[in-house]
């Protein structure tokens, strides 16, 4: 069965701090893996990775897909309070059908 | 642009009462997506319409749940009867084609709070 894990499932941090969150995947046809942040109400889109080893950079926030070892990795650097969000992972199956891990709740305590 | 737009916002009903959620995709989208988000499944597709055709359905729960798109600018998603396990937070998702044949970016409503009591 296809599955999409991320963990921790639960993360605490302080204002400043960098965290890095994790997503790891067993898929069939895999074609790429994208990132979404949560806020109060509906996902918004960070990154979609489908090359291995290439870094997607927006500011703070960075993302690398690992096609090997089947992960990928979502860093924040300096950490602000407005990073407190679920953060969710997808796979995509098919064109248009997305496969969402169970998220990773952060907070960024000031 | 005014996004997706969904009503209502919340919505609290009894056990066994018809609940039927709304959604306006963005103008000129013709992609349309219906998930549901819990704390136990997280957020989940049930289904997904082209060009107001449904695509795939295989994640709608059962019976009970039904969806529609009759034209490009609305579909709904009906729940009959509803049941407590139903309650959730609903989303619409809309996108276009740019990309034939790669992933076209999904843009969210911003949900409605289902509470079946």
């Amino acid at each position: 069965e296809d599955k999409v894990v991320q963990s921790p499932l639960s993360l605490v941090v302080h204002e400043g701090d960098t965290v890095t969150l994790n997503c790891s995947y067993e898929v069939t046809n895999f074609r790429s893996l994208l990132w979404y942040k949560q806020e109060k109400k509906a996902p918004t889109f960070l990154f979609m990775l489908t090359s291995s080893g290439i870094e997607k950079k927006s500011g703070r926030l960075s993302s690398i897909l690992d096609k090997k070892e089947l992960f990928s990795i979502l860093n924040i650097t300096a950490t602000q309070t407005g990073d407190s969000a679920i953060y969710l992972c997808a796979w995509i199956q098919g064109a248009q059908k997305l496969v969402f891990g169970q998220g990773t709740r952060l907070t960024i305590n000031p | 642009d005014a996004g997706v737009i969904q009503s209502p916002r919340h919505e609290v009903t009894e056990m066994g009462q018809e609940v039927t959620l709304r959604c306006k995709p963005i103008s000129g989208h013709d992609y349309l997506f219906w998930y549901r988000q819990t704390m136990m499944r997280g957020l989940e597709l049930l289904i997904y319409f082209n060009n107001n055709v449904p695509i795939d359905d295989s994640g709608m729960p059962e019976d009970r749940f039904s969806a529609k798109m009759p034209n490009a600018s609305f579909s709904t998603l009906k729940i009959q009867p509803s049941e407590p396990r139903d309650s959730a937070v609903y989303f619409c998702a809309s996108s276009r084609v740019i990309k034939r044949g790669g992933y076209n970016e999904q843009f969210f409503g911003p949900g409605t709070r289902l509470t079946v009591l």
